[in-house]
């Protein structure tokens, strides 16, 4: 069964970059009915998409965080992986990764999650 | 940007009770080449992930239980639980899969027992 696991520093300072690494097992990170997906949910609010990356590099960001986020994949370590600059207190919280099946539209498996927290 | 937005913010329902939430996206999520609504519904637990539940805006993910039900199409959505159990108390989420590349969640409900 497929499972996914975030993984990256819980503490990050002010203006610097927030780096996260999805390490996806049983399966495939090349298979092609799939995007890889990255949302973040603040303590006690809700849901937000940060990006999606295709196994080909092919990459769609949020608007709202577009110049601040880079999203790659390393088909050979079947990883992605999450770098957001400059970061502030607003980017506390906790960051899952996700697979989004094209054929369906909709997140089916989720990661963990990890927390990570914007603090000097 | 498409925005989602849920009602009620919260309901609290007695066990075996029937509970709705609703959702409505600000512009029709329906794709007219395939007819499918790009809609899907998530449960989140305290201390967990999402789960999804239902996708295009009524098809039950496998392993869901039966209870879960979704309706609507194009701009208004609901999740009907149709008999509460005690593990059904959540989060419940919906989101849209219509419009890259921002694919934008409701603020969520929260259901717990009355």
């Amino acid at each position: 069964q497929l499972q996914l696991q975030e993984s990256g520093p819980g503490l990050v300072k002010p203006s610097e970059t927030l780096s996260l690494t999805c390490t996806v097992s049983g399966g495939s990170i090349s298979s092609r009915s799939y995007y890889w997906d990255w949302i973040r949910q603040p303590p006690g609010k809700g849901l937000e998409w940060i990006g999606s990356i295709y196994y080909s590099g092919s990459t769609s960001y949020n608007p709202s965080l577009k110049s601040r986020v880079i999203i790659s994949v390393d088909t050979s370590k079947n990883q992605f992986s999450l770098k957001l600059s400059s970061v502030t207190a607003a980017d506390t919280a906790v960051y899952y990764c996700a697979r989004h099946q094209g054929g369906i539209e909709a997140f089916d498996i989720w990661g963990q999650g990890t927390m990570v927290t914007v603090s000097s | 940007d498409i925005v989602m937005t849920q009602s009620p913010d919260s309901l609290a329902v007695s066990l075996g009770e029937r509970a709705t939430i609703n959702c409505k996206s600000s512009q029709s999520v329906l794709y007219s080449s395939n007819n499918k609504n790009y809609l899907a519904w998530y449960q989140q637990k305290p201390g967990q992930p999402p789960k999804l539940l239902i996708y295009w805006a009524s098809t039950r993910e496998s392993g869901v239980p039966d209870r879960f039900s979704g309706s609507g199409s194009g701009t208004d959505f609901t999740l009907t639980i149709s008999s509460l159990q005690a593990e059904d108390v959540a989060v419940y989420y919906c989101q849209q899969f219509y419009s890259t590349p921002l694919f934008t969640f409701g603020p969520g409900t929260k259901v717990d027992i009355k």
